[in-house]
C-alpha cells in the first residue's frame, strides 16, 4: 500500500533555512513528488514538484536521493509568511486514487 | 489559480440527508478531484474525474457519490450524510500533459466545511 510520512511539526526562525522530508515506499522511477503549502481557512498551493534528484525554482529546492524512498523539501531562508502546512504528494505511477498525500508537517516561523 | 469556486462554503445539515457539493472550474482542465481534510489525516481522495462522464474510485470513497456532466462542474453527493462525514471538502483541477498524465499541479478551491449533526 502506497503510503507517505512526514513530521507533524517543525519550529524555526526567520531567516533560517528549513528543510522537511517527506518518506515514500514503493515509489518508482517515475513516480512525481510534489510539495504543497496551505494556509488556514485555504486550499493547498503548489510550491515545487520533481521526479529525481535536484529540482530548484524562486521559492524552494527539492532533493531526491538515489533511493527515492524521501524527498526533502528546502526552504533556504523562511519568514513569518511561511508559517503554513506543507503536505508531500506523491503520484505513486499514474495517479486517480494512487495520489497520496502526507499528513501534513506544520511549520512554525517565529522572530 | 485555476478559477475554481465550490458551493456552498458552509454546510450544516442533519444525519441521513443528502448533499451535494459542487465545484466549478473556469480554465478548462480535463482532470478534477474531491478530497476530503480530517485532523490528524492530510488529504484524503474520494473520487476524480478524467474527463466528461469519466469518473473513478479514490481512497475514501464509500458513502460518496459523483457525476460530472460537464467539463467545468464536478458533483459530489452525499447520499445519505452521517457524522463521520463531517468535514472540510477540497476540489481540485488538473491541466495533464498529453498522454494522460496526471503529474501537473493540482489547483484547489477554497473548500466546503460540512457539519453532518
Amino acid at each position: 500500500l502506497a503510503k507517505t510520512t512526514q513530521p507533524i511539526s517543525m519550529d524555526s526562525y526567520e531567516g533560517q533555512e528549513v528543510n522537511i522530508t517527506c518518506s515514500h515506499n514503493n515509489i518508482a522511477t517515475n513516480d512525481y513528488i510534489t510539495w504543497y503549502q496551505q494556509f488556514p481557512s485555504q486550499g493547498p498551493r503548489f510550491i515545487i514538484q520533481g521526479y529525481k534528484t535536484k529540482v530548484t525554482n524562486e521559492v524552494a529546492s527539492l532533493f531526491i536521493p538515489a533511493d527515492r524512498k524521501s524527498s526533502t523539501l528546502s526552504l533556504p531562508r523562511v519568514s513569518l509568511s511561511d508559517t503554513a502546512v506543507y503536505y508531500c504528494l506523491v503520484d505513486f505511477t499514474g495517479g486517480g486514487n494512487k495520489l497520496t498525500f502526507g499528513t501534513g508537517t506544520q511549520l512554525k516561523v517565529e522572530l | 489559480d485555476a478559477g475554481i469556486t465550490q458551493s456552498p462554503r458552509h454546510k450544516v445539515t442533519e444525519t441521513g440527508t443528502p448533499v451535494t457539493l459542487r465545484c466549478h472550474q473556469t480554465e478548462n482542465h480535463r482532470y478534477m478531484y474531491w478530497y476530503r481534510q480530517d485532523p490528524g489525516h492530510g488529504l484524503r481522495l474520494i473520487h476524480y474525474s478524467y474527463g466528461v462522464k469519466d469518473t473513478d474510485k479514490g481512497e475514501v470513497s464509500d458513502g460518496y457519490s459523483v457525476s460530472r456532466s460537464k467539463t467545468e462542474d464536478f458533483l459530489l453527493t452525499l447520499e445519505s450524510a452521517t457524522s463521520s462525514q463531517t468535514s472540510v471538502y477540497f476540489c481540485a483541477t488538473q491541466d495533464p500533459l498529453r498522454g494522460g498524465s496526471s503529474t501537473d499541479t493540482q489547483y484547489f478551491g477554497p473548500g466546503t466545511r460540512l457539519t453532518v449533526l
